[in-house]
């Protein structure tokens, strides 16, 4: 069975541009969480879908926004870049009412 | 304040050497994970613990839940052990992470000399 995968790998962007980051988890995974890892605050959660709902968010402003679809492939979005949003980011997907989760290897976001 | 607390940060040891790294976290949880990092960021699970304690090859993992503390144990530890160990807990109501959301640990960068 395919692991979960992220596209990009890698993507460099400017200020004050947006970026969308995928992430398609494993077969029959619905649920998809997404986190940032940056060196200073190491990793963090972000939001959490579940049959396209989400079902939870972490303390991130407003401009992080993610969306899940009927295949359960999900997308995050962070519109007007900071260079603090320099970071890695990795989604997870596990099967619903487990705890066990599966990591994808992340995308490695620079904002310059 | 990190809800969860790994020591040591850094640990450099010799290969063969016991290794073991520590976890505590303040709130009430569900379950912990002990996950590894190689450098390239690519994160694997290496358990999921919510009462007593796991094996798997060289590695060990216990939890304590009434000192809400765990450990992870590496038995005669290899250059290819090097990397960073997070501990995360996944906890009961919303913290910060969500009720569903993990929250990690700092991480203990773990580098094993031949």
């Amino acid at each position: 069975k395919a692991g979960v995968t992220q596209t990009p790998r890698y993507l460099i962007k400017t200020r004050g541009q947006q970026v969308t980051l995928s992430c398609s988890p494993i077969s029959g995974h619905r649920s998809v969480s997404w986190y940032q890892q940056t060196p200073g605050q190491g990793l963090q959660f972000l939001f959490e879908y579940f049959s396209e709902t989400q079902r939870n968010k972490g303390n991130f402003p407003g401009r992080f926004s993610g969306r899940q679809f009927s295949n359960s492939r999900s997308e995050m979005n962070v519109s007007t870049l900071e260079l603090g949003d320099s970071a890695l980011y990795l989604c997870a997907s596990r099967v619903a009412g487990a705890y066990e989760q599966y990591f994808g290897p992340g995308t490695r976001l620079t904002v310059t | 304040k990190n809800e969860v607390e790994q020591s040591p940060q850094n640990l450099t040891a010799q290969e063969g050497e016991f290794i073991t790294i520590n976890c505590s976290y303040s709130v009430g949880i569900s379950a912990l994970h002990w996950l590894q990092q190689h450098p390239g960021g690519g994160i694997v699970s290496l358990f999921m613990l919510s009462s007593g304690k796991k094996k798997h090859g060289r590695l060990i993992a216990t939890i304590n839940i009434q000192e809400k503390h765990s450990s992870l144990h590496i038995t005669a530890s290899h250059p290819r052990d090097s990397a960073v160990y997070i501990c995360a807990v996944r906890s009961y109501g919303d913290s910060g992470g969500g009720a569903d959301g993990l929250t990690f640990g700092k991480g203990t960068h773990l580098i094993i000399q031949p």
